[in-house]
């Protein structure tokens, strides 16, 4: 069975531009989550979408937003990015919504904001 | 802040030693997972420890979750290099994961 994607891996942005990525969970999970890694903050939870709603979200600021589609895969976005938007984006996903279910993540997209 | 505290930051060792990893907090969380994160790649979970007071073994690793449910702890018995890479604790409260900042070990052969 196929692990969790994402595309792309890597990319590089300048401040006040946007950027989507892209999240493919595994066969038949429905939960997808998505969590900001820096080396200063370690890993930090964005949201979660179950069936294409949000379940819960994180405390950032409204500029990052998500979807979830009704192939369970997701996409979020960065509006107007800022330098300290840089950094590598999970997403994970499971079988069941919340912390109910083992999470599997994907490798992540590192974004660099120049 | 972060919900979770994680000591220590940095596990330098040689091939063969006994590490200790802590992860503290001051909320309760329903369960407790530990991670492991190599390089370029996402974590991996390798227990989930749900009972206060509960004691899981993985070969050579060592769990334990605190009677409070509030805090735990990786033992790694006789460390080798392929035990390199970032070490992470999550708490799940309220249906939600909170990470822990991370151990980076470096097994030295």
């Amino acid at each position: 069975k196929a692990g969790v994607t994402q595309t792309p891996r890597y990319l590089i942005k300048t401040r006040g531009q946007q950027v989507t990525l892209s999240c493919s969970p595994i066969s038949g999970h429905r939960s997808v989550s998505w969590y900001q890694q820096t080396p200063g903050q370690g890993l930090q939870f964005l949201f979660e979408y179950f069936s294409e709603t949000q379940r819960n979200k994180g405390n950032f600021p409204g500029r990052f937003s998500g979807r979830q589609f009704s192939n369970s895969r997701s996409e979020m976005n960065v509006s107007t990015l800022e330098l300290g938007d840089s950094a590598l984006y999970l997403c994970a996903s499971s079988w069941l919504e919340g912390g109910t279910d083992t999470q599997y993540f994907g490798p992540g997209t590192r974004l660099t904001v120049l | 802040t972060q919900l979770l505290e994680q000591s220590p930051q940095f596990l330098s060792i040689q091939e063969g030693e006994n590490l200790t990893v802590y992860c503290n907090s001051s909320s309760v969380f329903s369960s407790l997972q530990w991670y492991r994160q190599e390089p370029g790649e996402g974590p991996v979970l390798l227990v989930t420890v749900v009972t206060g007071g509960e004691v899981k073994k993985l070969k050579r690793l060592t769990f334990q979750f605190g009677d409070a449910r509030k805090d735990s702890s990786l033992h790694i018995t006789a460390a080798q290099p392929g035990d390199t890479g970032l070490y992470l604790c999550a708490g799940v409260r309220f249906n939600k994961f909170y990470f822990g900042s991370g151990t980076k070990l470096n097994v030295k052969p």
